[in-house]
């Protein structure tokens, strides 16, 4: 079945340090790639998104690429912030049923 | 204007009660989804419906009833609560197709004492 595995937390950064979040996976088909963020006490938010090889989704700052090679959409922010704080999650839909397989998620601190 | 709303969004209560979480979206979406958030922040789906049909219906116990009375409005009404039911509880919608994004609502923090 599909898959998706990104890096466990939590990550800690110093402000204006530069992100990153790997997240590759596993599918059977040709799926579309999400980037989800969690702030603390709150609900999912959409971050990005990518539905093809090659695509960039960016918001906020952030930018993930979809490798079809590679299977990879690895979240990146050149410069965080503390409100950056929060968990953020991978996931994918596949043309086999339309729900969101997710990553484990990723806690991010950002201390000023 | 809030695009997916569920109630309570707090809700602690007795193990062996029942209880209901009420879902509604205003966004014109066709499909529904209730999704579990456990205490490690793990994210799985629990059903999907299209159009008030069911499509999706992973390994939940029984005692979770999804139901929904139009496109807009998916409810969860839970049976005889444990204690390991307690958890965060999404609901989301979107339109059919699986490029489209599914949009979530705040959660319902459900705990079971």
């Amino acid at each position: 079945g599909d898959s998706v595995t990104q890096m466990e937390g939590p990550v800690t950064l110093s402000e204006e340090a530069f992100l990153t979040i790997n997240c590759t996976y596993t599918a059977t088909g040709y799926p579309s790639l999400f980037w989800y963020v969690q702030y603390p006490g709150e609900g999912l938010q959409l971050l990005l998104k990518a539905t093809k090889a090659d695509d960039k989704g960016s918001n906020k700052g952030f930018e993930a690429t979809y490798r079809k090679e590679t299977t990879s959409f690895h979240l990146e922010k050149g410069s965080v912030q503390v409100s950056d704080s929060a968990v953020y999650f991978c996931a994918l839909t596949e043309a086999a049923g339309n729900k969101l397989t997710f990553g484990g998620g990723t806690r991010v601190l950002v201390k000023p | 204007d809030t695009a997916v709303s569920q109630t309570p969004k707090y809700l602690v209560t007795q193990m062996g009660n029942d209880k209901s979480i009420k879902c509604e979206q205003n966004l014109g979406h066709d499909t529904m989804y209730w999704y579990k958030q456990d205490s490690k922040k793990f994210l799985k789906i629990m059903f999907s419906y299209n159009n008030k049909e069911l499509i999706i219906n992973e390994t939940v116990p029984n005692r979770f009833s999804p139901k929904s009375p139009d496109k807009a409005h998916l409810n969860l009404h839970i049976n005889s609560l444990e204690l390991g039911d307690s958890a965060v509880y999404f609901c989301a919608s979107s339109q059919s197709g699986f490029r489209n994004t599914i949009y979530f609502g705040e959660g319902s923090w459900l705990t079971v004492v």
